[in-house]
């Protein structure tokens, strides 16, 4: 079964610095998607980026960026110039294509410092 | 507004009872998913569904049911509610296993 691994389970970051969360996954398939999800207090899942494996292009929007190292099975999401609202909780998630299912890590709970 | 509606928000069950979580969505998406969430634990998958007619186990659906008799529904029913299934649930969908996107706002039940 595929997994997916927060090893951070908190972070913090002054607003305007930039921070990088951690994420890795183990898979013996070749194409999959991955996600990051942003948790805010108010509960809502907000998808935040996301990347085809088959892409060998890091996926940007806008402040935040993904290093996306397949060989190394490694997905970590930066945020720069953080902002007071990107304080929340992120999930890391897998998607095997055809498998229909997302799988998630545990979460990295992120606090932004004024 | 186009998305993924649950209902209730709250919930509070005393052990042994049963409830129904609804899910329905407004835009034709085939997948539908619920998932639950633990404090600490993320989010596991209890069922799925690829289409009206069709659902499948995720990977925590003892206690629970699912139906899809249509493309925007999708129930989520607890039987004989236990302690354990306390928990945060979130109904999700997607037009394509490649655009996850849509989340319902979630559920909070407590079983007391």
């Amino acid at each position: 079964a595929q997994t997916v691994t927060q090893s951070q389970p908190e972070m913090s970051v002054q607003e305007a610095e930039t921070v990088t969360l951690s994420c890795t996954y183990d898979t013996s398939e070749s194409d999959y998607y991955l996600f990051w999800y942003k948790q805010p207090p108010s509960r809502q899942m907000i998808l935040v980026i996301r990347q085809e494996a088959y892409k060998q292009q890091n996926a940007t929007e806008n402040r935040f960026s993904v290093n996306f190292q397949k060989a190394a099975k490694s997905f970590s999401l930066k945020i720069s110039d953080s902002q007071l609202g990107d304080a929340a909780m992120y999930f890391c998630a897998y998607d095997e294509r055809s498998n229909y299912k997302l799988t998630f890590g545990k979460g990295t709970l992120l606090t932004v410092n004024p | 507004n186009a998305g993924v509606t649950q209902t209730p928000k709250f919930r509070i069950l005393k052990i042994g009872q049963s409830m129904t979580l609804q899910c329905a969505q407004d835009m034709n998406h085939n997948y539908m998913y619920w998932y639950r969430q633990d404090p600490g634990m993320g989010l596991k998958l209890i069922y799925y569904s690829v289409g009206a007619g069709i659902t499948d186990k995720g990977e925590v659906p003892n206690g629970y049911n699912v139906s899809r008799s249509t493309t925007e529904d999708f129930p989520l029913r607890l039987e004989l509610a236990a302690p354990s299934q306390t928990s945060v649930y979130f109904c999700a969908s997607s037009y394509d296993s490649r655009y996850w996107a849509f989340f319902g706002q979630g559920t909070r039940l407590t079983v007391v």
